[in-house]
């Protein structure tokens, strides 16, 4: 079935980067964008940007222009959040999910957390 | 940038009551680019409604969605005990961006 999965959970030190991934499986992983949001423990939903797994073409929201990176290895069908100069307000968990229903996010990844913690 | 203003915050009612939650924007949403989701503590959220109205594969028809522009109604029929939740609405029409949420809680 189609599927996202994440890679498992991170522990990391201000200033450092966090990279997770997210395989895909069950559909052509070129066929839609995959974006990446987050959320805080006991907070709402935060998008952070999207990637065209075909072309490589990114947007990232404002907030975060500068410090996210998202990438994609097609022979693999994995697509790649990096995040840089982590503070402790990056703790969240972070999903990634696929918009194939005209946009919307259908199909979502089980979620990644990332603790930012000296 | 568009932003989504949910309300209420908390909505208290009864299984079987309905439901209806307001998604209100400060622009006008192109091509009715509006979903929902709903998420249960512990899980990742789910596509209930795209496109407005249009419900995503597998949701029953006790959801349906409504409205254009800048004001949009998710309604939920009849409440059953499994659609205590959280419901965010999302524009994805330009940029994206998500609604604060509203709660719906067992009153």
């Amino acid at each position: 079935q189609v599927q996202l999965v994440q890679s498992g959970a991170e522990v990391k030190k201000p200033g450092a980067s966090v990279k997770v991934s997210c395989k895909a499986s069950g559909y052509t992983f070129t066929s839609y964008d995959i974006n990446w949001v987050r959320q805080a423990t006991g907070q709402g939903l935060e998008w952070m940007g999207w990637m065209n797994p075909n072309s490589g073409n990114t947007g990232y929201a404002q907030k975060f222009q500068g410090r996210v990176t998202m990438t994609r290895n097609t022979s693999i069908s994995t697509a790649y959040m990096e995040l840089s100069s982590l503070r402790s307000e990056d703790t969240a968990v972070y999903y990634c999910a696929e918009g194939a229903a005209d946009g919307a996010f259908d199909i979502w990844g089980q979620g990644t957390m990332v603790t930012v913690s000296s | 940038e568009i932003v989504l203003t949910q309300s209420p915050g908390t909505l208290s009612l009864s299984p079987g009551e309905r439901a209806t939650l307001s998604c209100r924007a400060s622009q006008s949403v192109s091509s009715s680019y509006l979903a929902w989701y709903q998420q249960k503590p512990g899980q990742a959220p789910r596509l209930l409604i795209y496109g407005a109205s249009s419900r995503a594969t597998g949701i029953p028809d006790r959801f349906s969605g409504s409205g254009s522009g800048t004001d949009f109604t998710l309604t939920i029929s009849r409440l059953e005990p499994e659609d205590f939740a959280v419901y965010y609405c999302q524009q994805y029409g330009s940029s994206l961006a998500f609604g604060q949420g509203t709660k719906v809680e067992i009153k």
